[in-house]
C-alpha cells in the first residue's frame, strides 16, 4: 500500500539553529499538509499546499516556517530560527483530492530542539 | 469554549467488550466528522469518515454524528487487543478544510 514516507525520524537541533523536514507524499497526490503534535497536546494543522502555493496556514504557521515543493516528490518544511516550543511530532500528510475522506498521515519526525 | 473536546481516558477494557468513544464540539459550523487511530510512534490513521447525522458502519467500527448535540461517537464491537491506541475525533468546516483534532482517548484492550 502506497505510504507518506518521512525522513529523518529523530531530529536533534539546538536553539536558533534552521531545520527542513523532508516529506514523500503519495506519488499521485496533490494536496499537502502539514500537521504538529507537542507532547501530550492535540495534533494541530499547520498549513496546506496546493499547486505549489500555500492554500491555508494556521497562526502557529508564522516567518518562521516555510514550506517547498522543490521537485516533483519532496514536500518540505522548513524552520529558519528553531525555538525551544518548536519541539513536537510533525507529521506530513498527502491526499489526491480537496478531501479528507483519503488524507494519508506520514509516520511522523521528531524535533527536539536544546 | 474549545472547539472540540474529547475525553483522554485512558479506557481499559476486556478482549470482546464494546467501546465508546466521544467527542464534542462548539461550532455548528463543523460539517465533516472522522475518527483516527493512532499506534505509538505512527502517524493518524483514518478509520471513519462522515458528513451527515446519523450512523455509519464500517466492519467492527460505528460512527454515529448527532449534529443537533454537537456530539460525535465511535463504537468499536468485539474489541481485540490490536485495537489498542490512540483513538483521535476531527473535525473539518468543509471536505478539504483544515481538521481540527480532539485531545485523543488512549484505549488499551486486554486479552
Amino acid at each position: 500500500e502506497p505510504e507518506v514516507t518521512q525522513t529523518p525520524s529523530h531530529q536533534v537541533t539546538q536553539m536558533g539553529q534552521e531545520v527542513i523536514l523532508r516529506c514523500v507524499p503519495i506519488s499521485n497526490h496533490l494536496y499537502f499538509y502539514w500537521y504538529r503534535q507537542i507532547l501530550g497536546q492535540k495534533v494541530e494543522f499547520l498549513v496546506s499546499f496546493y499547486n505549489n502555493e500555500i492554500s491555508e496556514k494556521s497562526e502557529i504557521f508564522d516567518d518562521q516556517f516555510s514550506v517547498e515543493r522543490p521537485d516533483g516528490s519532496n514536500f518540505t518544511l522548513k524552520i529558519r530560527s528553531t525555538k525551544l516550543e518548536d519541539s513536537a511530532m510533525y507529521f506530513c500528510a498527502s491526499s489526491a483530492g480537496a478531501t479528507n475522506e483519503k488524507l494519508f498521515f506520514g509516520s511522523g519526525t521528531q524535533l527536539s530542539v536544546l | 469554549q474549545k472547539e472540540v473536546e474529547q475525553d483522554p481516558g485512558p479506557l481499559s477494557v476486556p478482549e470482546g467488550a464494546i467501546v465508546s468513544l466521544n467527542c464534542t464540539y462548539s461550532n455548528s459550523a463543523f460539517q465533516y466528522f472522522m475518527w483516527y487511530r493512532q499506534y505509538s510512534r505512527k502517524g493518524p490513521e483514518l478509520l471513519m469518515y462522515t458528513y451527515s447525522s446519523g450512523n455509519k458502519e464500517d466492519g467492527r467500527f460505528t460512527a454515529q454524528v448527532d449534529k443537533s448535540s454537537k456530539y460525535i461517537s465511535l463504537f468499536i464491537r468485539d474489541s481485540q487487543p490490536s485495537d489498542s491506541a490512540t483513538y483521535l475525533c476531527a473535525i473539518g468546516k468543509t471536505s478539504g478544510s483544515r481538521l481540527t483534532f480532539g485531545e485523543g482517548t488512549q484505549l488499551t484492550v486486554n486479552p
